[in-house]
């Protein structure tokens, strides 16, 4: 069956510039999390969602956020650029099976802001 | 806060030879995930570890977790090329919703002949 589906793959930006990513979840998986990687900071937590609600938040500023659709696709925006955003951003799903918790990531979004 | 430890950060071996990598957490977890990166790639789930005592085994790799001395080893066996990568463990807070996982920064791997 198809993987996550990150769009879009490569995209740049400059400074105070806003974005929006794009991550369709493997079907049936109604879980979505996001993360950050950086090779100074390594893979961080942006957000996940579950039935369209944030259930979790990691330590990131207001500027990004996220949003899940009904038909569990989710979106994160990334506003007012800074050359610090410049990162892999990487997509996950689960299934929320009670005995794995197994997360299934994306081939990701690489954002340069220059 | 959960932290997550791994070590070496880097590690370069000549094929057929075997080691490990450690991943060291702070408090106390229920889950525990192996995964690979390879150069401009996405991750690749390799283990998922759930209890204490759990040992899995995919070919020359093979991950335990000990609980109580949070801690789990990736062990290679007989390195070849291929398993050149970097190999990431993650690990999800007790109380941290399914999605929310704290990564090491990855133990970056080289394989030569």
């Amino acid at each position: 069956k198809a993987g996550v589906t990150q769009t879009p793959r490569y995209l740049i930006k400059t400074r105070g510039q806003q974005v929006t990513l794009s991550c369709s979840p493997i079907s049936g998986h109604r879980s979505v999390s996001w993360y950050q990687q950086t090779p100074g900071q390594g893979l961080q937590f942006l957000f996940e969602y579950f039935s369209e609600t944030q259930r979790n938040k990691g330590n990131f500023p207001g500027r990004f956020s996220g949003r899940q659709f009904s038909n569990s696709r989710s979106e994160m925006n990334v506003s007012t650029l800074e050359l610090g955003d410049s990162a892999l951003y990487l997509c996950a799903s689960s299934f929320l099976v009670f005995n794995t918790g197994e997360l299934f990531f994306g081939e990701g979004s690489r954002l340069t802001v220059l | 806060e959960l932290k997550v430890e791994q070590n070496p950060l880097f590690l370069s071996m000549q094929e057929g030879k075997n080691y490990t990598i450690y991943c060291n957490y702070s408090t106390t977890s229920d889950r525990l995930y192996w995964y690979r990166q390879d150069p401009g790639k996405s991750l690749e789930s390799l283990f998922v570890l759930l209890s204490n005592g759990a040992v899995k085994q995919e070919g020359r790799l093979m991950a335990s977790l000990d609980t109580k001395a949070r801690l789990s080893t990736l062990h290679i066996t007989a390195a070849v090329h291929d398993l050149s990568a970097t190999y990431f463990c993650a690990v999800g807070p007790k109380k941290g919703s399914q999605g929310n996982l704290i990564f090491g920064k990855g133990t970056k791997l080289s394989v030569k002949p």
